[in-house]
């Protein structure tokens, strides 16, 4: 099974607000990864956690806050965003390390940042 | 330079047709590369990976030239279920996968 679960699947936010999206898989995946996804462009890598830990961190804004709590659940905390950040937020896991493994991808949370 | 570049298409083919599309990519250092298909609004499902003896499954063939660096995806008998965009994916070092711009086929009654 390469199952990777994100909720909410929707999630409308004024900007303002602090939410929060998580991300879950039970496949023994040793790292997962944040993508923001624009419509018509592909993934942009946000995050990526190693064994739990942050291992990049792609220059994103402090507005986005990730966390590993364990080794099946990833989080991304959203506060005091920007309309320019709605788009796909995608989570995905792989079970090596290197990068040069398969990626599986959750089926995302679309954020609306009015 | 784009790391990973691929022709947006659309490519638009009648059902039964053979669609064949290439990307290519600037590193070459990279390990491991992947086809991914993303319908609308969907998240990225892997197609296939790529290896360097070029493999098939089912109507789908990809082959890989180190040489030139591109990939290549074949899809034979098209079915209207294969329209979608096609996501060259190329993985670099640390983790990073480089994401082609993705081409979009429509296969057509």
């Amino acid at each position: 099974d390469t199952e990777v679960t994100q909720t909410p699947k929707h999630l409308v936010m004024g900007m303002t607000n602090k939410k929060s999206l998580k991300c879950e898989q039970h496949m023994g995946h040793r790292a997962m990864y944040w993508y923001k996804q624009k419509a018509k462009k592909p993934p942009e890598l946000m995050f990526v956690y190693s064994y739990e830990k942050l291992s990049i961190n792609e220059s994103v804004p402090s507005r986005f806050s990730p966390e590993c709590p364990n080794s099946s659940l990833l989080n991304l905390h959203l506060h005091a965003l920007q309309p320019e950040d709605s788009a796909l937020y995608l989570c995905a896991s792989s079970y090596g390390t290197s990068g040069a493994e398969t990626q599986y991808f959750g089926p995302g949370t679309r954020l609306l940042v009015l | 330079r784009k790391e990973v570049e691929q022709d947006p298409g659309p490519f638009n083919v009648p059902e039964g047709a053979t669609v064949a599309f290439n990307c290519t990519y600037s590193n070459s250092a990279s390990q491991s590369f992947f086809w991914y298909r993303q319908d609308c609004r969907k998240e990225p499902k892997l197609l296939m990976s790529v290896y360097s003896s070029g493999n098939e499954d089912g109507r789908f063939t990809a082959q890989l030239n180190r040489a030139s660096q591109y990939i290549s995806l074949l899809i034979r008998d098209s079915k209207l279920s294969d329209s979608a965009t096609y996501l060259c994916v190329v993985s670099e070092a640390d983790y990073k996968l480089s994401f082609g711009a993705g081409t979009t086929v429509t296969v057509r009654a």
